[in-house]
């Protein structure tokens, strides 16, 4: 079936270092793949989107690249600050139907 | 923050209970979903609702009912629910066609 994967579950960075979390998903008909962010005890939140269309996206320290050939989706945070800290998911569209399909989730730490 | 609000946001009940969970978008949205988030599992996707029908039902136990009176509102009524099934719950709201969700805070369930 359907299934996105998610590598690594958790990530400890440094304040400053650079943080990549990658996604690899199945559904070749998949054409739109939101990050999302969710602090503790919080509502996810979308941080950056992209559509097949496009190989690459920036939105200031937070980037997302898209490799469709091999079906994998990477999100890039620059400048890393403790304010990071967080879960982050990768989702890709489930074909023509609205579902999302998520990713297990990536524990992120940033230390001052 | 405000556009998909949760009531209540904890609910603790015992296995005979009969609860209900309440969603209500302000984002003029016309597809809703429930998903279920326990600890270190992906998102699982319990229901989508369309245009107030139901288009997903992602092989949820009976003791789980929705319901969608409107395309602003989603209930999620619970009944002899298990141990297991406490959960964050979490309901999101999207425009068919754009895939991009908007989440809930969620509902913390815990069941004795």
């Amino acid at each position: 079936g359907e299934n996105v994967e998610q590598h690594p579950s958790t990530l400890s960075v440094q304040e400053g270092d650079s943080a990549v979390i990658k996604c690899t998903y199945s559904d070749s008909a998949s054409n739109y793949f939101p990050w999302y962010k969710q602090e503790l005890g919080k509502r996810p939140q979308l941080i950056i989107d992209i559509r097949s269309n496009v190989g690459e996206k920036k939105d200031q320290r937070i980037a997302v690249t898209l490799n469709k050939t091999a079906k994998h989706f990477s999100l890039h945070i620059t400048e890393t600050q403790p304010e990071d800290s967080a879960v982050y998911f990768c989702a890709a569209s489930s074909g023509n139907t609205d579902k999302l399909i998520f990713g297990t989730g990536t524990r992120l730490q940033v230390f001052p | 923050e405000t556009g998909v609000t949760q009531t209540p946001r904890h609910l603790v009940m015992g296995m005979t209970n009969k609860k209900s969970l309440k969603c209500e978008q302000h984002l003029g949205h016309n597809a809703m979903y429930w998903y279920k988030q326990s600890a270190k599992k992906p998102l699982e996707l319990m229901f989508v609702y369309s245009l107030e029908e139901r288009v997903e039902n992602n092989s949820v136990p009976s003791r789980f009912s929705p319901e969608c009176p409107n395309s602003s509102h989603l209930f999620l009524h619970l009944h002899t629910l298990q141990p297991e099934d406490s959960a964050l719950y979490l309901c999101a709201s999207s425009t068919p066609g754009t895939d991009t969700q908007y989440f809930g805070p969620g509902t913390r369930l815990t069941v004795l």
